[in-house]
């Protein structure tokens, strides 16, 4: 069974411009999750899916985020315009069911300069 | 904030001694998870704990939970140079999805 993946593995990108990010759950995972880790600080809640709709997005940081799962598989993370503040790890993970296992995936570093 | 934390920040052992990782939080929980992050690669799941169970074991990871004191334990007995990671704990509140992380644990673990 595939695990999740994310793409790219590493971004590199200048303030100002966009980002887009992916993640690719585990086939029949309903829930997807994003997770972020800045500067070593602790991994932070994005949002939440259930399919294709958005559960919980309490954790966006401010509107330069747009999370979308059309079709309710794969969801992609636009970061437009991108800030220095906005490097660090971002990580996808996806479950079956609510309160058991998350699995992650190998995690997005993003850089901004 | 719901964040965990965990204790030590940083800890260095030599090889096949026990190292012990511990994880406070600050609101009730449904369930407590640890996980393990090797540099550069993804979160592992290791092991979850429910709020009424007590401790839990798998091989050599032994996780031990104590609700009054919302405070929880990894210990992982006879270390290997394999087990040096980041190991961070995860809670849930039991009415949604998300999970909160605590800041981690970096385990370093010296041949």
């Amino acid at each position: 069974e595939a695990g999740v993946t994310q793409f790219p593995s590493h971004s590199v990108i200048e303030k100002g411009q966009t980002v887009t990010l992916r993640c690719d759950p585990i086939s029949g995972h309903d829930n997807l999750y994003w997770y972020r880790r800045v500067m070593g600080k602790e991994i932070k809640f994005l949002l939440h899916f259930v399919k294709e709709s958005k559960q919980d997005e309490s954790g966006m940081p401010n509107n330069r985020f747009l999370a979308e799962r059309t079709g309710g598989t794969y969801s992609t993370l636009k970061v437009q315009p991108a800030e220095l503040e906005d490097s660090g790890v971002y990580f996808c993970a996806s479950s079956q069911d609510l309160y058991n296992e998350q699995f992650f995936g190998p995690g997005t570093r993003l850089t901004v300069l | 904030s719901q964040q965990g934390e965990e204790d030590p920040q940083a800890l260095s052992i030599q090889e096949g001694e026990n190292a012990t990782m511990n994880c406070s939080y600050k609101t009730s929980i449904n369930n407590l998870q640890w996980y393990r992050q090797n540099s550069g690669r993804g979160l592992v799941h290791l092991i979850l704990i429910r709020s009424n169970e007590r401790e839990k074991h798998s091989g050599r990871l032994r996780v031990t939970l104590d609700t009054s004191k919302k405070s929880s334990s990894l210990l992982i007995t006879a270390s290997r140079a394999a087990d040096t990671a980041s190991y961070f704990c995860a809670t849930d509140l039991g009415f949604e999805g998300q999970f909160y992380f605590g800041t981690g644990t970096s385990l370093t673990v010296i041949p």
